[in-house]
């Protein structure tokens, strides 16, 4: 099945600066990629997603880049904020598939 | 939309008594998730539902663990008898259909002690 390894596990970053998570996947037929972030006290919630015929997708001040080759994808939070603090999961699906494997997650504190 | 609504929030209980966890899906959403999140384990899936019928229960971790959805509003994840390594989060999520085609939303979980 699916393997999909998350770095770092966490990540402390000055309020305004830029977080970087990376994740790999071992099956070269997943085509899709969908982040979550979890909050304390609360389950994931869907905050990006990428398809693999794209390499990137910009919301605001979150992006999601994808490699298929490397079979690599990334997420980056620019000017970050005290809000963006949270547990973030990337994870991968093929299309004729249910069954999400996640990443063992990233702890991203901002710190003001 | 309220989202997919879980209950109990926090659920205490000794080791051998049975427990109930219950899951309010979004309305219209015909496709039903129980997740299990541990430190160790990560996210972990339990069972999958389509139409209110189940299509993989291979993460249920025992004959222990049962699962219901009796209808399109409703499902249950039963543990019985409850053991102290079922301690955990357990989430609920639900999608319109599937994971690929539409997003999956989680509840807020119930957070299960067995002592």
């Amino acid at each position: 099945g699916e393997n999909v390894e998350q770095h770092p596990s966490t990540l402390s970053v000055q309020e305004g600066d830029s977080a970087v998570i990376k994740c790999t996947y071992s099956d070269s037929a997943s085509n899709y990629f969908p982040w979550y972030k979890q909050e304390l006290g609360k389950g994931p919630q869907l905050i990006i997603d990428i398809r693999s015929n794209v390499g990137e997708k910009k919301d605001q001040r979150i992006a999601v880049t994808l490699n298929k080759t490397a079979k690599h994808f990334s997420l980056h939070i620019t000017e970050t904020q005290p809000e963006d603090s949270a547990v973030y999961f990337c994870a991968a699906i093929l299309s004729n598939d249910y069954k999400l494997s996640f990443g063992a997650g990233t702890t991203v504190t901002v710190r003001a | 939309d309220a989202g997919v609504i879980q209950s109990p929030r926090h659920e205490v209980t000794e080791m051998g008594q049975e427990v109930t966890l219950r899951c309010k899906p979004i309305s219209g959403h015909n496709s039903l998730f129980w997740y299990r999140q541990t430190m160790m384990r990560g996210l972990e899936l339990l069972i999958y539902f389509n139409n209110n019928v189940p299509i993989d229960d291979s993460g249920m971790p025992e004959d222990r663990f049962s699962a219901k959805m009796p209808n399109a509003s409703f499902s249950t994840l039963k543990i019985q008898p409850s053991e102290p390594r079922d301690s955990a989060v357990y989430f609920c999520a639900s999608s319109l259909a599937g994971v690929y085609n539409s997003p999956l939303h989680f509840g807020n979980g119930t957070r299960l002690t067995v002592t």
